[in-house]
């Protein structure tokens, strides 16, 4: 089982605001990173630690923090923004790394 | 241009070893701070963190399959082998392998993927 938890799934009309959490006890120590997956294809590093993005990444991704919950939000959600979502940190011992269980994001 | 690209069997037996090769490019495994991980998805399923050698050589495992794993580097080939063995239909599964990075300012990111290659446990 996952120490980090996510929602299974979340839906948000286009153009509102959506956000998805990631919930864990090793949260109120180390940062998490977030990966983007579409169908068929290899995850993607979306956004990372203090709202670093990669290049090309989009600015209405942006991440925040408090205790034990990581949060990604999208602000104005777009049609290509339907996929999964995965978050990842160290494990409470610190020694490892684990994703959370994925939340698949529907837009409507 | 970073790169990575995954080899190995399409199909594996259980009880068999199954082993797979992660060759890259664009980046050194002699750098500080720069690690690779091994990471598996089941069809339809969620990402699973297994194993990250690092710069150093340092290695580390998934706790539940530690037993299982063993990961290692050849920087002269920029290749990095993971090895699993007693493999079973439920580790049937995507594997893929990343570049990871650690910073103090982030902690660990994988940054760049290989495309990933699937393995099928089956008799």
């Amino acid at each position: 089982s996952s120490e980090l938890t996510q929602d299974p799934a979340v839906s948000v009309a286009l153009g509102q605001t959506v956000r998805i959490t990631c919930q864990g006890d090793s949260l109120r120590s180390y940062y998490a990173s977030w990966y983007q997956q579409k169908p068929g294809q290899a995850p993607v590093l979306l956004i990372y630690a203090k709202n670093n993005r990669p290049s090309g990444v989009p600015d209405r991704f942006s991440v925040s923090a408090s205790g034990d919950t990581a949060s990604l939000t999208i602000t104005g959600a777009q049609a290509e923004d339907e996929a999964d979502y995965y978050c990842n940190s160290r494990d409470s011992s610190g020694n490892q790394l684990v994703f959370g269980g994925g939340t698949k994001l529907s837009v409507l | 241009q970073v790169t990575l690209r995954e080899s190995g069997p399409a199909l594996v037996k259980p009880t068999q070893t199954l082993t797979l090769t992660c060759t890259f490019s664009g980046f050194s495994l002699n750098t500080n701070n720069m690690c690779v991980s091994w990471i598996r998805q089941p069809p339809g399923k969620a990402l699973e963190w297994l194993a990250r050698v690092d710069w150093d050589d340092d290695k580390y495992y998934s706790a539940s399959l530690k037993t299982r794993l063993t990961i290692s580097k050849d920087t002269s080939k920029n290749q990095v082998v993971l090895t699993m063995t007693n493999m079973d239909p439920m580790d049937t599964a995507t594997y893929y392998c990343a570049r990871t990075r650690r910073g103090y300012s982030f902690g660990f990111l994988f940054d760049f993927w290989g495309q990933g290659s699937l393995v099928t446990v089956s008799s």
